[in-house]
């Protein structure tokens, strides 16, 4: 069964700094990975996605997650932490049995300070 | 292009009583799915309808059930509300099934007194 964790419930971050949110599925075939961010009483809209195209996903808001096979893992970074990243994120997985309902993490929760 | 829509966007309801959570889909988009989100905790999967067709359902009992109409639209209803369904229930709507990315509404926060 697929299954995916995120390192952290929480994560705290300057204006300014690096932003590492950490995320490692198991999957036994090839998976569809996803990182959506969710604001405060919001739906989920979706930052990128990994369709095995390219190793390294470049997202909106100056995101990028890069996919290891070697370390299923699939860690979201920014190199520059605004105030308007603070968040909840979630990384998924696309399940399989021929229907793509997604599995989530159980969300990091991402602060930034002044 | 319109976005997933969803409503109502909050609804309290007492135990026992029954609800329904109305979603449209993205213009285009013929697969809808609904995600149950507890406080604190990421969504989980309901079930999932293509081409009015129920396709694939998580670890939910019977009395949560769906519709899907011509439109693509949908609807998800829950029998029998107990406490712990209080929940935030978002609607995805995709292309088609496979990998395809799905794209949320803003949600139905539900509080179940």
């Amino acid at each position: 069964a697929q299954s995916v964790t995120q390192l952290g419930s929480h994560v705290s971050v300057s204006e300014g700094a690096l932003v590492l949110l950490r995320c490692n599925y198991s999957s036994s075939v090839p998976p569809y990975l996803f990182w959506y961010v969710q604001y405060p009483n919001q739906g989920l809209q979706l930052l990128l996605k990994y369709t095995s195209a390219a190793t390294l996903v470049k997202g909106i808001n100056g995101f990028e997650a890069e996919f290891k096979k070697s370390e299923t893992s699939f860690h979201l970074t920014k190199p520059s932490a605004h105030m308007s990243d603070a968040a909840e994120y979630f990384c998924a997985v696309s399940g399989s049995g021929g229907y793509n309902k997604l599995i989530f993490g159980a969300g990091t929760r991402l602060a930034v300070h002044p | 292009e319109t976005g997933v829509t969803q409503s109502p966007t909050h609804l309290i309801k007492t135990r026992g009583q029954q609800v329904t959570l109305r979603c449209s889909s993205q213009s285009g988009h013929n697969t809808v799915s609904w995600y149950q989100q507890a406080l604190g905790q990421g969504p989980q999967f309901i079930f999932q309808y293509y081409r009015e067709e129920e396709n694939g359902r998580g670890n939910f009992p019977p009395r949560f059930s769906g519709l899907q109409f011509p439109n693509y639209s949908s609807e998800l209803n829950v029998n029998a509300l107990e406490l712990d369904d209080s929940a935030l229930y978002l609607c995805a709507s995709s292309g088609d099934l496979g990998g395809e990315t799905q794209y949320f509404g803003p949600g139905t926060r539900l509080l179940v007194l």
